[in-house]
């Protein structure tokens, strides 16, 4: 069974202060990994799709990078904005019907603090 | 296009009542996917169509659950003598068939069981 685990749960930064998010994953032949921004009472807002070890991806002050069991989500100077839940999900197989079904973690929640 | 659209937005009913929430997804997406979420977790896959077939149900589907999609186009979600363990954000998404296979996810319906 396919398992995603986010840490930490919930992480507080001072405006500036730069980190990093972490997604470990168990997956039976990895199709993509996913990085979603979820705001409060809306449905999760994609950001990056990884699809092998090594690849890194970035959109203005986020960079997400992928080895062969986790994927970081680094946030450089981050800005109030930047508050919200970040979802990380794989997607499993090369095919068939479970194509595209994406497996979630359960979020790390971000506050940034001016 | 303005996305994928959820009606309605919140729902509040009584143990024992039926509720059906319904999905537009992006017009010219094959794949529709519908995903509960409880607060404080991911997202949960509970189903998925390809046009109008319902190719995959997760065990979370409970027989009082069923979804449908005729005509490949919208789709609604049921939930027949709802339980307050249903109470929760449910999910719709779409997606094409090749590519990225990327999900956009709608705004959500909020469920309370009283």
């Amino acid at each position: 069974e396919d398992q995603v685990t986010q840490s930490p749960e919930a992480l507080r930064l001072q405006e500036g202060e730069s980190s990093s998010l972490n997604c470990s994953y168990t997956v039976s032949g990895l199709r993509g990994l996913f990085w979603y921004r979820q705001d409060p009472g809306k449905g999760p807002e994609f950001l990056f799709t990884l699809y092998s070890a090594g690849e890194e991806k970035e959109k203005e002050r986020l960079k997400a990078t992928l080895t062969k069991k986790e994927s970081f989500l680094h946030i450089t100077a981050p800005k109030p904005e930047d508050s919200a839940t970040y979802l990380c999900a794989v997607q499993a197989g090369s095919g068939g019907t479970s194509y595209g079904k994406l497996t979630f973690g359960q979020g790390t929640i971000l506050t940034v603090h001016p | 296009d303005t996305g994928v659209s959820q009606n309605p937005r919140h729902k509040i009913t009584k143990r024992g009542q039926n509720v059906t929430f319904r999905c537009d997804p992006i017009s010219e997406h094959n794949r529709l996917y519908w995903y509960r979420q409880t607060l404080g977790q991911g997202p949960e896959f509970l189903t998925y169509f390809q046009n109008e077939a319902q190719l995959e149900k997760s065990r979370l589907l409970s027989d009082r659950f069923s979804a449908e999609r005729p005509k490949g186009s919208f789709s609604t979600l049921e939930i027949q003598r709802t339980e307050q363990g249903d109470s929760a954000m449910y999910l719709c998404a779409s997606s094409l068939i090749w590519g990225a296979n990327v999900l956009t996810f709608g705004a959500g319906s909020r469920l309370t069981v009283l």
